[in-house]
């Protein structure tokens, strides 16, 4: 069990560039979240996968954000047209049921220039 | 739609003493409860997860309870000690229309700090 893996820790752009983050789940989790947490607050859903399939996007996900899982294993999370509000810690998390724990990985923080 | 608070925000403790952080959620038809912890900079850690059907958790110095009916947990930690210090998050899946998937509602979280 190595853990949830997230790349990279930290990203710097200047507003209005593209960006895209990677997770890794651990590798028996068929399931895989993306949060979103800014300072002084706890995190906020972003979207959810089962395996491949996207089953759920929150109304936080404009659509200048596009998440995949292809094949059910890495994930990626795709900002484009950064604005100033998308600073923030961006958290991925895996469980293999939906009533077990959710295990995060350390997350990549973005800041927009 | 589920809200979860914890109080209190901020906890100054000297090392040694015995604490409770408090989390109240609006909804009490849960499946489960999370407690986390998270370091300044990182990722969360899991502590502790509470089925439904039961009323504490214990790990360690830990112990977690549950009371769905008055929407109350807590997380209790013994003998505090420096590296306790951080942020405790509490977390609970969401429902809407039936389905939930896991995803979690977090409260904002109580800043522990356990001064030697």
């Amino acid at each position: 069990d190595t853990g949830v893996s997230q790349n990279p820790r930290h990203k710097i752009t200047k507003r209005g560039q593209n960006v895209t983050f990677r997770c890794d789940p651990i590798s028996e989790h068929n399931r895989l979240y993306w949060y979103r947490q800014t300072l002084g607050q706890g995190p906020e859903f972003l979207t959810y996968f089962q395996n491949e399939a996207q089953l759920e996007k929150s109304r936080l996900l404009s659509d200048r954000f596009s998440a995949e899982r292809p094949k059910g294993s890495f994930s990626t999370l795709e900002i484009q047209r950064t604005e100033q509000g998308d600073s923030a810690m961006y958290l991925c998390a895996s469980s293999w049921a939906e009533n077990q724990p959710q295990h995060f990985g350390d997350g990549t923080r973005l800041s927009i220039l | 739609k589920q809200e979860v608070t914890q109080i209190p925000a901020a906890l100054s403790v000297p090392e040694g003493e015995n604490l409770v952080l408090n989390c109240s959620f609006t909804d009490s038809a849960i499946y489960n409860l999370q407690w986390f912890r998270q370091d300044p900079g990182k990722g969360l850690t899991s502590l502790l997860l509470i089925q439904s059907s039961q009323r504490e958790q214990t790990s360690g110095r830990l112990n977690a309870s549950l009371d769905k009916s008055s929407g109350r947990s807590t997380l209790y930690i013994a003998a505090s000690q420096p590296g306790d210090s951080a942020t405790y998050l509490c977390a609970v899946p969401r429902k809407a229309g039936g389905t939930s998937y896991g995803k979690l509602t977090f409260g904002q979280g109580t800043i522990l700090t356990v001064h030697p």
